[in-house]
């Protein structure tokens, strides 16, 4: 899987947009973005992913470059509740199964009230 | 639909001692995932299973550490003569089966504390 570059952490003020980079320069034209977050030491929770066009849904925005080596998750309206460690994953999509995830160490995203 | 069911949420156990962890993937998933979390620590991949079958074990530590997805139950994920090394919460994902571009869902893992 290729490897993907995140700051290690943000701030953002609550109700404003949370905007999260990604770097993902050597993905490969099979491969999909995901993103998860992590709210203290809860399980993982899917938030969005794509392929190259952009995604959007009830939680957040997924905007991916046209090369597609980079992204960015917008939560639109961040609450105190969206703190947490947001991860970036690329990920084969095989027609044979779901290809394993492979954390990385994610961004540790603040919410500010 | 329930999610994914891990149990126990919590487990003590002594050095030495066997651990057994379960995870009822969600209806209709084939696909499971055991990830662990050392405290502090980012998720590492242990091991990818489908029904019968052990596709991907290569986070998987060489002893004490085996992984099943019977026909019929749950996954169990088993730790053999626990270390005190071990402590960690301990996460299931599960998938379904054809779907390429399918997410991945997880419990809300089982805290393993070997005293």
């Amino acid at each position: 899987d290729a490897k993907t570059t995140q700051p290690p952490s943000m701030d953002c003020a609550e109700g404003r947009a949370a905007n999260l980079p990604c770097n993902h320069s050597t993905i490969s034209g099979n491969e999909y973005v995901y993103w998860y977050r992590q709210i203290h030491s809860q399980g993982p929770q899917y938030i969005i992913h794509g392929l190259k066009n952009n995604e959007t849904n009830e939680m957040a925005s997924l905007i991916i470059t046209e090369d597609r080596k980079s992204s960015t998750l917008i939560l639109p309206h961040a609450t105190l509740r969206d703190t947490a460690v947001y991860y970036c994953i690329v990920r084969v999509a095989s027609i044979q199964g779901a290809q394993k995830l492979v954390f990385g160490q994610g961004t540790r995203l603040t919410i500010n009230p | 639909n329930a999610g994914v069911m891990q149990n126990p949420r919590h487990l003590v156990r002594r050095r030495g001692q066997e651990a057994r962890l379960r995870c009822s993937p969600m209806k209709g998933h084939s696909h499971v995932y055991w990830y662990r979390q050392l405290p502090e620590e980012g998720l590492k991949f242990m091991v990818y299973l489908q029904k019968e079958n052990i596709i991907d074990e290569s986070g998987m530590p060489k002893e004490r550490f085996s992984a099943e997805f019977p026909k019929e139950g749950p996954s169990i994920l088993r730790i053999q003569q626990v270390v005190r090394g071990d402590s960690a919460a301990y996460f299931c994902a599960s998938s379904p089966l054809g779907h390429k571009e399918a997410e991945a869902f997880f419990g809300q893992g089982t805290r393993l504390t070997v005293v």
